[in-house]
């Protein structure tokens, strides 16, 4: 398995601005994936973060509304832009130790609110 | 495109009942998995499923995978209020990395 921490925990954010969220894992991971929970809802993928190589994202994600950077193998950041009451969600990272089942762990999440 | 439902959506039970929880999916798949979120909290993996027939035991919960059918269930046995969860199984697309997750399960157990 792998831990993993995320940064902020919660945040109360005002509509139009921009919140940047970090993704930490105590080991080196080939996949690192982001995922959105709307209240009460599932897990949606919004993209997959490969390090060396520009983030894949889901139908109905785009990038320039979440700007996803990987730097090394243990690092990760979504940044949630201009936002609107919509974004309200937790914000999962995932990391895929690249076994030969994908298996995913989770990080705490990021509990989002914008007014 | 690959979709995962679960039913029930809901469920109460009383403790020291047994149910079942069905994860169905839309096309083929070797890959498996269930979870389990706390109020609040994030996954906690439970179960992987790789094969068709596979089961699993740990504690309460059973999971077993029929790839035929393209069902999974989660067996709970003799709940305990300690169960109460959302639980989700998630499917592993054929060749991909993703996962799509199913809607969830919300599961209360009542004393």
């Amino acid at each position: 398995s792998a831990v993993i921490s995320q940064k902020p925990s919660r945040d109360i954010c005002q509509r139009g601005t921009s919140l940047t969220i970090q993704c930490q894992v105590d080991s080196q991971v080939t996949m690192m994936f982001w995922y959105r929970q709307q209240p009460g809802q599932s897990l949606t993928l919004i993209a997959t973060a490969n390090q060396g190589s520009e983030a894949t994202y889901e139908s109905g994600f785009v990038i320039d509304k979440f700007p996803i950077s990987r730097p090394n193998l243990t690092f990760s950041t979504l940044t949630v832009s201009n936002m609107s009451p919509e974004d309200s969600s937790i914000y999962l990272c995932s990391v895929s130790p690249g076994t030969s089942f994908y298996e995913q762990y989770f990080g705490p999440g990021t509990r989002l609110t914008v007014t | 495109e690959l979709k995962v439902e679960q039913n029930p959506l809901f469920l109460s039970m009383q403790e020291g009942k047994n149910y079942t929880i069905y994860c169905n999916y839309s096309t083929t798949s070797d890959r498996l998995y269930w979870y389990r979120q706390d109020p609040g909290k994030s996954l906690e993996s439970l179960f992987v499923l790789l094969s068709n027939g596979a089961v699993k035991q740990e504690g309460r919960l059973m999971a077993s995978l029929d790839t035929k059918a393209r069902l999974s269930t989660l067996h709970i046995t003799a709940a305990v209020h300690d169960l109460s969860a959302t639980y989700f199984c998630a499917v592993g697309p054929l060749g991909g990395q993703n996962f799509v997750f199913g809607p969830g399960t919300r599961l209360s157990v009542l004393p």
